[in-house]
């Protein structure tokens, strides 16, 4: 069983598209992050959400858009794709806020066209 | 802002070898910890320091949390091929919502038969 599951793995997708990143987690934990990682790997933090509520917003522009139905899963809706978007984004969960042991999904290949 | 540089970027060893590697800040922080990412995957939280001057293994991996709060080392002895992969030290000031973890640059680490 995956623990933090995110789907899909590769997203291919022409400039001004809207898309959806899925990640779901089956560890139990109350807090959920999406990261963004850089052609040069560097990993920033963009959203934390702790059981459903928002807690960290990284001046991430708002054509991004987190959505926590549960605190098992944290979605992301791109509004207006742009080329500068290209990344790999990754969701992770802590079992809460204040832990810093995260266990991080396999990630998704956005690249945008 | 805070940001943790790592060194070396990246690494080429034989296999057997032992490696070294830091992670420096100008800033203090109350927990350090190490990561690795496999090609293709999420990273995945190998060993966590929470003392000024702790020094804790993990199998053939050796990590300290520096004296001055301001830097991490990594040590992994007897390399092995499946070694391979990026290592991120990892920091955060305290335990509270809204203090993110950071992440160090990155060093990439490759293993020679």
């Amino acid at each position: 069983d995956t623990a933090v599951s995110q789907t899909p793995k590769y997203l291919v997708t022409q400039m001004g598209n809207d898309k959806s990143i899925k990640c779901e987690q089956n560890l139990g934990h109350d807090t959920m992050y999406w990261y963004k990682q850089d052609s040069k790997k560097f990993l920033k933090i963009m959203f934390s959400y702790n059981n459903k509520e928002l807690i960290i917003n990284e001046t991430v522009p708002n054509r991004f858009s987190p959505k926590s139905p549960d605190k098992a899963h944290l979605n992301l809706h791109i509004n207006s794709l742009e080329l500068g978007d290209s990344a790999v984004y990754f969701c992770a969960s802590s079992w809460d806020s204040s832990n810093e042991k995260l266990f991080f999904g396999s990630g998704t290949q956005l690249s945008v066209l | 802002g805070q940001q943790l540089n790592q060194s070396p970027q990246s690494m080429f060893i034989q296999e057997g070898e032992d490696v070294s590697m830091n992670c420096t800040s100008s800033s203090i922080f109350n927990t350090w910890l190490w990561y690795k990412q496999d090609p293709g995957e999420g990273p995945v939280l190998l060993i966590a320091l929470y003392k000024a001057g702790e020094l804790t293994s993990n199998g053939r991996l050796t990590a300290q949390f520096g004296i001055t709060r301001k830097d991490s080392f990594l040590n992994i002895s007897a390399s092995i091929p499946s070694d391979v992969g990026i290592y991120f030290c990892a920091a955060t000031s305290s335990p509270s919502d809204t203090d993110k973890l950071i992440f160090g640059t990155g060093t990439r680490l490759q293993v020679f038969p």
